[in-house]
């Protein structure tokens, strides 16, 4: 079956400081995975998403994610924190598209 | 070219009444995507439509919940005789026809007293 695991709840990280969210799957066959933001009280924007090809990925607002088979992970990456990206961020694995619970991140000054 | 678009954005119902949040998807998308986010909980997915045809509705409640994406207009979804459980957001989704991307709307917040 499938499933998408957010291991982190909640993360706080300094303004400038880099960032990794964490993400693990469960898929029988190769996954289309994506990454969304929510900020409070909007909808869903999508940052970026996996298909197929390079593992590496890019997204807007700076973000990028890593496709790892061997690990089953999908972590997304920003090398430098801005107070707007505070926010809820969601991994999804499409098919059904199940999404993760979410982390909330918050950007301290 | 416009999102997609929901509303109401925001919807109080009193125990007993029926709630209908519509979704309008963007320009050219044949499939719609219902789903539910309860406070500090990520989505779950409800149903997905085609125009006129339901495709999955397995994360649909057995009861008083009810989808529907006619030939023309908006994509509905109904909440007969709601109950306070039912307060959350609800979020409408589209892609085009053969692709895995969807794009969401803004939500519909329901509330019920």
């Amino acid at each position: 079956a499938q499933s998408v695991t957010q291991p982190d709840i909640h993360i706080t990280v300094s303004e400038g400081a880099s960032l990794e969210l964490r993400c693990n799957y469960s898929y029988g066959a190769t996954p289309y995975l994506f990454w969304y933001v929510q900020s409070p009280g909007q909808g869903l924007q999508l940052l970026l998403k996996y298909f197929s090809g390079d593992t590496l990925v890019q997204g807007i607002k700076g973000f990028e994610a890593e496709f790892k088979r061997s690990q089953s992970s999908f972590n997304l990456r920003k090398p430098s924190v801005h107070w707007s990206d505070a926010a809820e961020y969601f991994c999804a694995v499409a098919g059904q598209f199940y999404f993760g619970t979410g982390t909330s991140l918050t950007v301290i000054p | 070219n416009a999102g997609v678009m929901q509303n109401p954005r925001h919807l109080v119902r009193r125990r007993g009444q029926e709630a209908r949040l519509r979704c309008s998807p963007m320009k050219g998308h044949s499939h719609v995507y219902w789903y539910r986010q309860l406070p500090e909980e990520g989505l779950k997915f409800m149903v997905y439509l085609q125009k006129e045809n339901i495709i999955d509705e397995s994360g649909m409640p057995k009861e008083r919940f009810s989808a529907e994406f006619p030939k023309e207009g908006p994509s509905i979804l109904r909440i007969q005789q709601v109950v306070r459980g039912d307060s959350a957001a609800y979020f409408c989704a589209s892609s085009p026809w053969g692709e895995e991307t969807q794009y969401f709307g803004p939500g519909t917040r329901l509330l019920v007293l």
